[in-house]
């Protein structure tokens, strides 16, 4: 069965440092997102991409953050200048279209990034 | 912004009870959705509702789909103990808004 993938699973960064958090959606899908989970705490919606451009974004997606599809491949999520706060876990998800039935998205196991 | 409030926070059962959990909205979602979350992994989507008024069953799972379309709950019967994790219940138009999820533990 086809799924999500993200690479690496665990990510540990000094504060200030730039990170790249990637990820392969599923083949068929054209719908990407990543969605963030602090330690404990709900999982939250940080930016939807289609058709190479961002679709909406959380209020959470500020200056520091960035989203790219560098080939037809992967969904990378960058964050510029890493804050302690930014330390949670971060999922990529995909589906095929947007909105409506039956088009659910499909989420990835998910990169844990420490921010020292 | 929109809201989900998802209770109870955490459940201590027996196995082999049955379990039941709820999830209401401050506004109107057009899909809910209902996840399963175990340690290190990401949300696995359990039952999807598009109808209000919809009643869906998956296994062991049942899950229905307020009239109003701001509300729904999740039954689990008979839980076993892999049954253990976090439930989040989520409402979808585009971009997907989780409630804060019910944590369940199950006791031998």
């Amino acid at each position: 069965e086809p799924e999500v993938t993200q690479t690496p699973s665990h990510q540990v960064t000094q504060m200030g440092q730039e990170v790249i958090l990637r990820c392969v959606p599923i083949s068929n899908h054209l719908y990407f997102y990543w969605y963030r989970q602090i330690l404990g705490q709900k999982v939250e919606f940080l930016v939807s991409f289609y058709n190479n451009e961002i679709s909406e974004k959380s209020e959470i997606f500020d200056d520091q953050f960035s989203v790219e599809r560098p080939d037809g491949s992967n969904f990378t999520l960058k964050i510029r200048s890493t804050k302690l706060e930014d330390s949670a876990m971060y999922f990529c998800a995909s589906s095929e279209t947007a909105g409506g039935p039956y088009n659910e998205q499909f989420f990835g196991p998910g990169t844990r990034l420490t921010v020292l | 912004g929109q809201q989900l409030n998802q209770s109870p926070q955490s459940m201590f059962i027996q196995e082999g009870e049955d379990v039941s959990m709820n999830c209401t909205s401050s506004s109107i979602f057009n899909t809910w959705l209902w996840y399963k979350q175990e340690p290190g992994e990401g949300p696995v989507l359990l039952i999807a509702l598009y109808k209000a008024g919809e009643l869906t069953s998956n296994g062991r799972l049942t899950a229905q789909f307020g009239i109003t379309r701001k509300d729904s709950f999740l039954n689990i019967s008979a839980s076993i103990p892999s049954d253990v994790g976090i439930y989040f219940c989520a409402g979808r138009d585009d971009k997907i808004i989780f409630g804060k999820g019910t944590r369940l533990h199950i006791l031998p």
